[in-house]
């Protein structure tokens, strides 16, 4: 079964700092993996997303992630922290001919100080 | 402009009464989605239809039901039947196939007292 692992459920960082945002997934078949983002009492806004084409995604707001086989990572970054970046952040997996069926991880809370 | 939509925002029961959540959207989209969102669980699949007139049961379905009559909508109805309903839903669609994302509406806030 995919499962996708997110380590740290709350980050902290200062504003202007790395942002750094752990993802591992377990799918025995490539995946497809996506970032979401998520504001207090909002949905979801897809971050960016990687299908295969470049290990290296760029998404919206200066994010991006590289997807690493060898370490089954999917990692997020940005290079500075600013305070809207606050929010919490959803790796999530498909399995490639699984449909459209993404599983979630549990999400990290990400918080910005000043 | 293209989008979700859910209503009520907030919304608030007496257990043992039916409740049904709305999802509309207007992105001609063919599968369409509902999750559940409890704090530090991230998000889990309720239902999702890839066409009218038919969907699949995810995650965890009972307790719940769907409705698939037009392709725009996809309305969800939290039953007497489910345990702990207080959480907060959301209704997702996208194309079909796994390299399109999943759009997702604001969210509906259930709370069942």
């Amino acid at each position: 079964a995919q499962s996708v692992t997110q380590l740290g459920s709350h980050v902290s960082v200062s504003e202007g700092a790395l942002v750094l945002l752990r993802c591992n997934y377990s799918s025995s078949v490539p995946p497809y993996l996506f970032w979401y983002v998520q504001y207090p009492n909002q949905g979801l806004q897809l971050l960016l997303k990687y299908t295969s084409a470049a290990t290296l995604v760029k998404g919206i707001n200066g994010f991006e992630a590289e997807f690493k086989k060898s370490e089954t990572s999917f990692h997020l970054t940005k290079p500075s922290a600013h305070m809207s970046d606050a929010a919490e952040y959803f790796c999530a997996v498909i399995l490639t001919g699984g449909g459209n069926k993404l599983t979630f991880g549990t999400g990290t809370q990400l918080k910005v100080e000043l | 402009d293209g989008g979700i939509t859910q209503s009520p925002k907030y919304l608030f029961r007496k257990e043992g009464q039916n409740v049904t959540l709305s999802c509309e959207q207007n992105l001609n989209h063919d599968a369409m989605y509902w999750y559940r969102q409890d704090p530090g669980q991230g998000l889990r699949l309720i239902y999702y239809s890839q066409i009218v007139n038919d969907f699949q049961k995810g995650d965890i379905a009972e307790g719940y039901s769907v409705s698939r009559e037009k392709k725009e909508s996809f309305p969800l109805t939290v039953t007497s039947a489910q345990k702990n309903p207080t959480a907060f839903y959301l209704c997702a669609s996208s194309k079909l196939g796994a390299l399109y994302e999943q759009y997702f509406g604001p969210g509906t806030r259930l709370t069942v007292t």
